[in-house]
C-alpha cells in the first residue's frame, strides 16, 4: 500500500495561476519530501521539510506540514509551462523511501 | 558528476528471457534501491540495499533478484521475464538509510516484454 497519496490525480492551470497539491499519509514520519517527474525522466528532489517545521520555501514553491492531521501541501507560485509535471511526495522516517501515485501538473500558456 | 546512470534505457524481452539492469552511482551513498512504475500505481519498490553488503525485499519482489556488487553498483536481474514486468525502472540512491536526505534517481528503464 502506498505511504503518501497526493490529490488531486490532475491539474489543469493557466499559465501564471498558482498550483496547490496535497498529500497524505498513514504513519508517523521523520521528514516529507516533494519530488517532480517530468515526462519520461527521474525524478528530481524538490524540497525536503522536517516533522518539527510547519513550512518551508524554495523559490516559488511552498511547502507546509500539518502532522496532526498527516498531510502536506505543495504550492507552486506563478506556474509556467515549464512545470509542467508529475509530482510526488515521499516519507522519510519509516527507513524506506516510499512515494505516491503523484499529481500530474498541466500548465497551459 | 553524473549521479545515478542505468543501463540500459530501452529494452524488449521476449516472455522466458533473462537480463540484468545496471544501476551505478559516483555520489558515495551508502543506500540503494530499485523501483518499478506503472501508470496509475506510483512508485513501488523492488529491493532496496541499506548498505554495502545487504539487499532486502520491498514490496513487489516477485520475478526479481539483486546484487549488490559494491557500494557502487545495483544490479537487477529478471531471471524469467514475463508481460507482467513490462514497467519502466528506477534506480536511486541516498546518503543515509534513514532517508532524511533527498534521493537522486537514475532516468529509468523502460522495458517491454513480449
Amino acid at each position: 500500500s502506498q505511504q503518501g497519496e497526493e490529490d488531486p490525480q490532475a491539474l489543469s492551470i493557466q499559465e501564471g495561476e498558482n498550483a496547490t497539491m496535497n498529500c497524505s499519509y498513514k504513519t508517523s514520519i521523520n521528514n516529507l519530501q516533494w519530488y517532480r517527474q517530468n515526462s519520461g525522466r527521474g525524478l528530481v528532489h524538490l524540497i525536503l521539510i522536517r516533522s518539527n517545521e510547519r513550512e518551508k520555501h524554495s523559490g516559488r514553491l511552498r511547502v507546509t506540514l500539518d502532522t496532526s492531521k498527516k498531510s502536506s501541501s505543495l504550492l507552486i507560485t506563478a506556474s509556467r509551462a515549464a512545470d509542467t509535471a508529475s509530482y510526488f511526495c515521499a516519507t522519510g522516517g519509516s527507513y524506506i523511501p516510499t512515494f505516491g501515485r503523484g499529481t500530474s501538473l498541466i500548465v497551459h500558456p | 558528476n553524473a549521479g545515478v546512470t542505468q543501463t540500459p534505457k530501452f529494452q524488449v524481452l521476449k516472455t522466458g528471457q533473462s537480463m540484468t539492469l545496471q544501476c551505478a552511482q559516483d555520489m558515495n551513498h551508502n543506500s540503494m534501491y530499485w523501483y518499478r512504475q506503472d501508470p496509475g500505481m506510483g512508485l513501488r519498490l523492488i529491493y532496496y540495499s541499506a548498505s554495502e553488503g545487504t539487499t532486502d525485499k520491498g514490496e513487489v519482489p516477485n520475478g526479481y533478484n539483486v546484487s549488490r556488487l559494491n557500494k557502487r553498483e545495483f544490479s537487477l536481474r529478471l531471471e524469467s521475464a514475463a508481460p507482467s514486468q513490462t514497467s519502466v525502472y528506477f534506480c536511486a540512491s541516498t546518503r543515509t538509510w534513514e532517508m532524511n536526505t533527498e534521493a537522486f534517481f537514475g532516468q529509468g528503464t523502460r522495458l517491454t516484454v513480449v
